[in-house]
């Protein structure tokens, strides 16, 4: 069955700062991988997206995430916090079944960005 | 233009009440889909239409139904209220395949006294 892992439920980073939020998934063939961000009392944004080609991707506000097959991975990170960063940040996998579109969403990362 | 709008944003209600969420996309995509997410962050996905037909329901009481007017919109009835009925609702709608992302709209957030 499909699925999508992040470890972490909560991270704390300082500004400026490096950043790495994991995401593993589960699906038996070539996944569409997505991370969105939600901002509080916002709605889901789309930060990047991959389907195929070039592993690593760059997406909005400066992330970028790396699919790692063998690791069944899709990181995202960011070389450089800001404080606006501070949202909780979500992994998807999106299939197209029989009877159409099915995503699945990750429990959520949670980061605080502390100046 | 707001490309996924829902209404209200806010909802506060009694039990036992029955309550609508109105939900339009200007996309033009052909699926929208209803999630539920909880205080703790935990989006649940609850169903997801294409072109007026229900194709994903997952198990969600027969309380919560879908309906659709049109392709542009989704709205969602629910039914005789309930306290755990509390939460964050949206919205979201994508082009058909799952190579496409969802686009979502801003939440209703439905408390029930």
């Amino acid at each position: 069955a499909q699925s999508v892992t992040q470890p972490d439920i909560h991270i704390t980073v300082s500004e400026g700062a490096s950043l790495e939020l994991r995401c593993n998934y589960s699906y038996g063939a070539t996944p569409y991988l997505f991370w969105y961000v939600q901002s509080p009392g916002q709605g889901l944004q789309l930060l990047l997206k991959y389907f195929s080609g070039d592993t690593l991707v760059q997406g909005i506000k400066g992330f970028e995430a790396e699919f790692k097959r063998s690791q069944s991975s899709f990181n995202l990170r960011k070389p450089s916090v800001h404080w606006s960063d501070a949202a909780e940040y979500f992994c998807a996998v999106g299939a197209q079944t029989g009877t159409g579109n099915q995503f699945y969403f990750g429990t959520g990362t949670s980061l605080t960005v502390i100046p | 233009d707001t490309a996924v709008s829902q209404t209200p944003k806010y909802l506060v209600t009694q039990m036992g009440n029955d309550k609508s969420i109105k939900c339009e996309q200007n996309l033009g995509h052909d699926t929208m889909y209803w999630y539920k997410q909880d205080s703790k962050k935990f989006l649940k996905i609850m169903f997801s239409y294409n072109n007026k037909e229900l194709i994903i329901n997952e198990t969600v009481p027969n309380r919560f139904s879908p309906k659709s007017p049109d392709k542009a919109h989704l709205n969602l009835h629910i039914n005789s209220l309930e306290l755990g009925d509390s939460a964050v609702y949206f919205c979201a709608s994508s082009r058909r395949g799952g190579r496409n992302e969802q686009f979502f709209g801003p939440g209703t957030r439905l408390t029930v006294l």
